[in-house]
């Protein structure tokens, strides 16, 4: 079954850092494209963060350009987000989700269940 | 930044009824547009990609169109468990964005 399975959420203090993961199974995780998307509470969806297969190409929302950096470990099949300097805009339960890509276009095609981060004093 | 403007925010409707649902985009983003829904306490699932292309499993009664600006989710016989939030998805230039969402309530 192909699954992506979030991890690492928590209650942070503002100014803190936090590292989520994305555990990928049931597919070739290294062939593919993946990206973070967050949903603060009550919110609507939120695009964060991209990274290429090989890693080699990685894009940021300004949002959190600068103060997250994505990355991946394909022999662990992993996807990570390494979250810096916290703020309490930054409290949203964060998606990890594969990006598949045909002739006509990429989507994202497989979600995981997300995990919370709160950040608050 | 593209901004994808959806209306209605919310809409009320009845079981056979048929929801449209518009997606605005504030440039031109081609076919460039996905539609997700998201249920709620569940993650979104992907409904429509490029703009009309529609996926394998998902009902036939969800339907989009649409390109340049203007796209519409189609929603035709709705059924109960269609209740859900629905968002497009522009990946046509970076920062990729959704709109704010509809909510469909039953």
């Amino acid at each position: 079954e192909v699954q992506l399975v979030e991890s690492g959420g928590g209650l942070v203090q503002p100014g803190g850092s936090l590292r989520v993961s994305c555990a990928a199974s049931g597919f070739t995780f290294s062939t593919y494209q993946m990206n973070w998307v967050r949903q603060a509470p009550g919110k609507g969806l939120e695009w964060i963060s991209y990274i290429s297969s090989s890693g080699t190409t990685i894009y940021y929302a300004d949002s959190v350009k600068g103060r997250f950096t994505i990355s991946r470990d394909n022999a662990k099949n992993s996807l990570y987000l390494q979250m810096n300097s916290l703020r309490a805009e930054d409290t949203a339960l964060y998606y990890c989700a594969r990006r598949y890509c045909n002739s006509s276009s990429c989507f994202m095609d497989v979600w995981g269940q997300g995990t919370t981060v709160t950040v608050s004093s | 930044e593209i901004v994808l403007t959806q209306s209605p925010d919310f809409q009320s409707v009845t079981p056979k009824e048929k929801v449209t649902i518009i997606c605005r985009a504030s440039q031109s983003i081609g076919n460039n547009l996905q539609w997700y829904q998201q249920k709620p306490g569940q993650s979104p699932k992907l409904l429509i990609k490029y703009a009309s292309q529609s996926l394998s499993g998902v009902p036939s009664r969800f339907s989009g169109s649409g390109s340049g600006t203007d796209f519409t989710l189609t929603i035709d016989s709705l059924e109960a468990e269609d209740a859900a939030t629905y968002y497009c998805h522009q990946i046509s230039g970076l920062p990729w964005t959704f709109g704010q969402g509809t909510k469909v309530e039953i």
